[in-house]
């Protein structure tokens, strides 16, 4: 079947780095993206999204890369801070439906 | 103001018994959820509401019941607990049904011993 993102990787920085979090999609309909943070104890929390009609979108410290033709999205974090470290989801969904699929995330740990 | 509230934030109850779960969101949203994350982080929709009206409804045992009473509220039953219900529910909520952005709860820790 369609799967987003297969398992759940553990990415280690030193603070103040870049981190650049991968993930692979395989329904080529999918038109929406998302990535979430989520902290211990928490819920997912919104970062960034992007739709397929563009390849880069960049946020605060953060920038969404989407290669259609390979079907992959990755998230970039610029200066690693502690307070990154957190699973990192991406999500999709295609034809504007509220299926959201997630990846299987990956947790990004900073060190200090 | 929390967007999405989920009460309890922790739930330990013994098998067999029937819990509920409470979500309400204060954003004015249309759409609610249910998803379930299992240990491994795994994230699985479970239900979706639209102005109360199911509109998704993965396979989830009948044991798992959707309530929404309007919408800004959506709760989950769950009757006859078992062993492998244990996991964290999230509720969610985005403006519309289609291809939105989806805020999310702080998630219901339920532990079935």
């Amino acid at each position: 079947g369609e799967s987003v993102g297969l398992h759940l990787p553990t990415l280690s920085v030193q603070e103040g780095d870049n981190s650049i979090i991968n993930c692979a999609y395989s329904n080529s309909a999918s038109d929406y993206f998302i990535w979430y943070k989520q902290e211990s104890g928490k819920g997912p929390q919104f970062i960034i999204d992007i739709r397929s009609n563009m390849d880069k979108r960049q946020g605060q410290r953060v920038t969404v890369l989407l290669n259609k033709t390979v079907k992959h999205l990755s998230l970039q974090i610029a200066a690693t801070q502690p307070g990154d470290s957190a699973v990192y989801f991406c999500a999709e969904t295609y034809n504007a439906g509220n299926m959201l699929t997630f990846g299987g995330g990956t947790r990004l740990m900073v060190k200090p | 103001d929390t967007a999405v509230s989920q009460t309890p934030k922790y739930l330990v109850t013994q098998m067999g018994n029937d819990k509920s779960i409470k979500c309400e969101q204060n954003l004015g949203h249309d759409t609610m959820y249910w998803y379930k994350q299992d240990s491994k982080k795994f994230l699985k929709i479970m239900f979706s509401y639209n102005n109360k009206e199911l509109i998704i409804n993965e396979t989830v045992p009948n044991r798992f019941s959707p309530k929404s009473p309007d919408k800004a509220h959506l709760n989950l039953h769950i009757n006859s607990l078992e062993l492998g219900d244990s996991a964290v529910y999230f509720c969610a909520s985005s403006h519309t049904s289609g291809g939105e952005t989806q805020y999310f709860g702080p998630g219901t820790r339920l532990l079935v011993l």
